[in-house]
């Protein structure tokens, strides 16, 4: 069983294009990320949404909009893609405990986008 | 946020035991250390994370310095599969993950 899943797993598209990612969850979490990893393998949070709701929100183009239409689900809709906006896109999940610090953090297997 | 110092590679013979250092000498009060590995095309994998006392779980064990400027993580008995980047983190914020270059290991057969 896949505990936290992301498609397309690959995306080739032209400059100027507008695509989606999808994620979805199956861990019961209520917290799920965003996350771009560049050519040069720098991990870096885009987004945090917790049940529905938007709480992190990284200097990120507004080119990038998220949507949480349940906890299970976050994805990542992108506009007028440009070229370095090329970089494998990760999904995860996690189960915030109130004065437990930050549990771990599931990550699904990327989305490896490529913009032409 | 308070930053982390890893060595860039460590290398260690299979079925060995390896000890990663990582030094955060910002560290407050509030912060967890956790740490996360990734595997070669994959996405990032928890490992252990702890705050003030030594943390076992069934991947590895965390030991934390009294002062809490440094950790290490200790994989017991290194395989083939562990050959990954491991990554050392400090999370303040809630929810934020702040991933540096990370450790480089090579597991040698």
């Amino acid at each position: 069983d896949t505990a936290v899943s992301q498609t397309p797993k690959y995306l080739v598209t032209q400059m100027g294009n507008d695509k989606s990612i999808k994620c979805e969850q199956n861990l019961g979490h209520d917290t799920m990320y965003w996350y771009k990893q560049d050519s040069k393998k720098f991990l870096k949070i885009m987004f945090s949404y917790n049940n529905k709701e938007l709480i992190i929100n990284e200097t990120v183009p507004n080119r990038f909009s998220p949507k949480s239409p349940d906890k299970a689900h976050l994805n990542l809709h992108i506009n007028s893609l440009e070229l370095g906006d090329s970089a494998v896109y990760f999904c995860a999940s996690s189960q915030v405990r109130p004065g437990q610090g930050l549990g771990a953090q599931y990550f699904g297997p990327g989305t490896r986008l490529l913009v032409l | 946020d308070a930053k982390t110092t890893q060595p860039n590679s460590m290398e260690s013979n299979e079925e060995e035991p390896v000890h990663l250092p990582c030094n955060h000498s910002t560290i407050s009060g509030t912060d967890y250390i956790h740490w996360y590995r990734q595997l070669p095309s994959q996405g990032p994998e928890y490992v252990i994370h702890g705050l003030t006392s030594n943390v076992n779980n069934r991947m590895a064990s965390l030991a934390i310095a009294e002062d809490r400027k440094s950790s290490t993580l200790i994989l017991h008995r290194a395989t083939l599969r562990d050959a990954a980047v491991y990554y050392c983190i400090l999370s303040r914020s809630w929810g934020k993950l702040q991933f540096g270059a990370g450790t480089q290991v090579v597991v040698t057969p």
